[in-house]
């Protein structure tokens, strides 16, 4: 079975940084994309970041400007995040989700970040 | 890069069926597109793979209630014989080589 748990959250100050992580097991990690998916409160899903199996190559949605890195460590079946420069528009629950047939086909149950001083 | 577009919400009676759209952006027509389920509070779920042919793909335990189907720039999602359960946001998405993007969502209500 699929399992993907997020970890790291928390409350953070306004030009803060946090790193999420996320581990998985069930699946052979590295032969599978994987994404970062946050949703604001009361808000839709948005897509943040996603990288490939051997890390190859990384894409992010363009409103991060830069502020937030993706990387894998598939010795550790682990998927991480980033968060620097944080905003408090950058308050959201962010999902770790697996790549399967194009389409992120499992989720996390997510973690919370709430950005404000 | 695609932009999709849903409804804001939609409602049927439990036991009836709904039919839900995402549509595509000009250009984009021939994109494949997903769909998920986010039941109140919970993580996302996802469902299904619905291609331009109409030909779907869906994702382990999902009921057979739930089909997907395609015409033109649309991609829909149809549950039959809803139950309470199926009371959630539904969210279509797509990708390229470089990005991903989402639907606003659709609320589905079973009355």
């Amino acid at each position: 079975e699929v399992q993907l748990v997020e970890s790291g959250g928390g409350l953070v100050q306004p030009e803060g940084s946090l790193r999420l992580s996320c581990a998985a097991s069930g699946f052979t990690f590295n032969n599978y994309v994987m994404s970062w998916v946050r949703q604001a409160p009361g808000r839709g899903l948005e897509w943040v970041s996603v990288v490939s199996g051997g890390s190859e190559s990384t894409y992010y949605a363009d409103s991060l400007k830069g502020r937030f890195s993706i990387s894998r460590d598939n010795s550790k079946s682990t998927l991480y995040l980033q968060m620097n420069s944080l905003r408090v528009d950058d308050t959201a629950i962010y999902y770790c989700a697996r790549v399967a047939d194009d389409y992120h086909s499992s989720w996390g149950q997510g973690t919370m970040v709430t950005v404000s001083s | 890069q695609p932009v999709l577009t849903q409804s804001s919400s939609a409602s049927a009676s439990l036991g009836s069926s709904v039919k839900l759209t995402c549509s595509l952006s000009s250009g984009h027509s021939g994109y494949s597109i997903a769909w998920h389920q986010q039941q109140p509070g919970k993580a996302p779920r996802s469902l299904m793979k619905v291609e331009l042919s109409g030909s779907y793909n869906k994702g382990s335990g999902v009921p057979d209630r739930f089909s997907g189907s395609s015409s033109g720039a649309d991609r829909y999602l149809t549950i039959s014989n809803l139950q309470s359960e199926d009371e959630a946001d539904y969210y279509c998405e797509t990708w390229n080589r470089t990005s991903r993007v989402f639907g606003g969502g659709t609320k589905l209500t079973v009355l």
